[in-house]
């Protein structure tokens, strides 16, 4: 299986500030890598897909890029509703895998 | 609108079985692969398993976690998903998730999520 891992496991930031939060895969998965947001008591919603497209929707000021092993999730400037808990996703290979997940918090 | 929605879950004793629905509208449904996630009270993501939709012969995927419990079916003159589990422990205590899988293989829509205890 293909392990992913996700750090920080959680972060606190104002508002304004520029977020990254990086995952690695314990295997190449070339760029077959998701990102996922979840809001408290919410459906996790998809935001960005093969590493660094975004899904249909999702603002700009998110981005992802890397390749292989090792991704980030960048977001430019964090507003109230960009506080969340973040996933990686592989789906190079079964069983699909998720990070642990990043909770990102108000400071 | 595309909509995923999930029903079905509830409360069941340990040893016995559940069958969740989910229904699809606002897409071809049967164009796409649907996958089941879930998520255990204050845990993190974990997939349960996969069906490919008729070209690719509805085959499907499973996690070792749940593979010989569960079942993955779909109808797609229903424009539905379904998930039969069966021999249920405790720890399958989740919020179940339908998902659509794009055409590059990603998740892309998500369902609300229907919770299923496993408690005597």
């Amino acid at each position: 299986d293909t392990q992913m891992t996700q750090s920080p496991s959680s972060l606190s930031a104002s508002v304004g500030d520029r977020v990254t939060i990086t995952c690695r895969a314990s295997q190449g998965i070339s760029n077959h890598l998701a990102w996922i947001q979840q809001k408290p008591g919410k459906a996790p919603k998809s935001l960005i897909y093969a590493a660094s497209s975004l899904q249909s929707g999702v603002p700009s000021k998110f981005s992802g890029s890397g390749s292989g092993t090792d991704f980030t999730l960048t977001i430019s400037s964090l507003q109230p509703e960009d506080f969340a808990t973040y996933y990686c996703q592989q789906y190079n290979s079964y069983p699909l895998t998720f990070g642990g997940g990043t909770k990102v918090e108000i400071k | 609108e595309v909509q995923l929605v999930e029903s079905g879950g509830g409360l069941v004793q340990p040893g016995g079985s559940l069958r969740l629905s989910c229904a699809a509208s606002g897409f071809t449904f049967s164009d796409h692969y649907m996958d089941w996630v879930r998520q255990a009270p204050g845990k993190g993501l974990e997939w349960v398993g996969r069906i490919r939709n008729k070209v690719n012969s509805y085959t499907t995927e499973y996690a070792a976690s749940v593979k010989g419990r569960f079942t993955i079916s779909r109808d797609d003159s229903k424009n539905s998903l379904y998930l039969q589990m069966n021999s249920l422990t405790t720890e399958d205590t989740a919020v179940y998730y339908c998902v659509r899988v794009d055409r590059q293989s990603a998740f892309d829509i998500w369902g609300q999520g229907t919770m299923v205890t496993v408690s005597s």
